[in-house]
């Protein structure tokens, strides 16, 4: 069975950092490109971003670009998001979700629950 | 950025009966679109791929058509189970997009 952990949310204040991380099971990680995506009441799910199966290629949304970067360790099965420069519109629910192919940039199969990022003063 | 619209933004519909779901791209994307299926507290889950293949497990009632810009999702007998938010995902170009979702409740 196929799980999806994130963690490491919270409340932040502006301009400050984060760092999310999602422990994977029941698939052979590496073999998988992973994404992170987010969703707000307002404006829906958005993709954020994403990184192939062996980690040398990433992907990023324009609104996080500069200011977040993904990571993956295949040998602890975890995906991270290092999230700094935050905004308040950066808040919402992050969700890491398994890309259905080995490269990044096609459907998910399998979303985690989701964590919640709370960017305010 | 490709541009999913969703319509209807809620759509009411009486157990047993068919729910029709729509989903347009702002260019096309060839068949690269996918539908999740997503309810309260829980995360989405993939239901449709390649605009018309029935992930793992789904029942058949539930179908996907269409290519290029219009997409249906069809519900053909609406099951208790079935009331939740529905997106559809655009995978063929740019950054990946999603629709702004359409809410099936009961009527």
């Amino acid at each position: 069975e196929v799980r999806l952990l994130e963690s490491g949310g919270g409340l932040v204040r502006p301009g400050g950092s984060l760092r999310l991380s999602c422990a994977a099971s029941g698939f052979t990680f590496n073999s998988y490109a992973m994404s992170w995506v987010r969703q707000t009441p307002g404006k829906g799910l958005e993709w954020v971003s994403g990184i192939s199966g062996s980690g040398g290629a990433t992907f990023y949304a324009e609104s996080v670009k500069g200011r977040f970067t993904i990571s993956r360790d295949n040998s602890k099965n975890t995906l991270y998001l290092q999230m700094n420069r935050l905004r308040a519109d950066d808040t919402a629910v992050y969700h890491c979700a398994k890309d259905s192919a080995r490269i990044s940039g096609s459907y998910f199969d399998y979303w985690g629950l989701g964590n919640l990022v709370t960017v305010s003063s | 950025e490709v541009v999913m619209t969703q319509s209807p933004a809620t759509l009411s519909v009486s157990p047993g009966e068919r729910g029709t779901l729509s989903c347009k791209a702002s260019q096309s994307v060839s068949s690269h679109l996918a539908w999740y299926q997503q309810k309260p507290g829980q995360a989405p889950r993939l239901l449709i791929y390649g605009a018309s293949s029935r992930a793992t497990g789904i029942p058949a009632r539930f179908s996907g058509s269409g290519s290029g810009t219009d997409f249906t999702l069809t519900i053909s007998s609406l099951q208790s189970e079935d009331f939740a938010v529905y997106y559809c995902q655009q995978y063929n170009n740019g950054p990946l997009t999603f629709g702004g979702g359409t809410r099936v409740e009961i009527k």
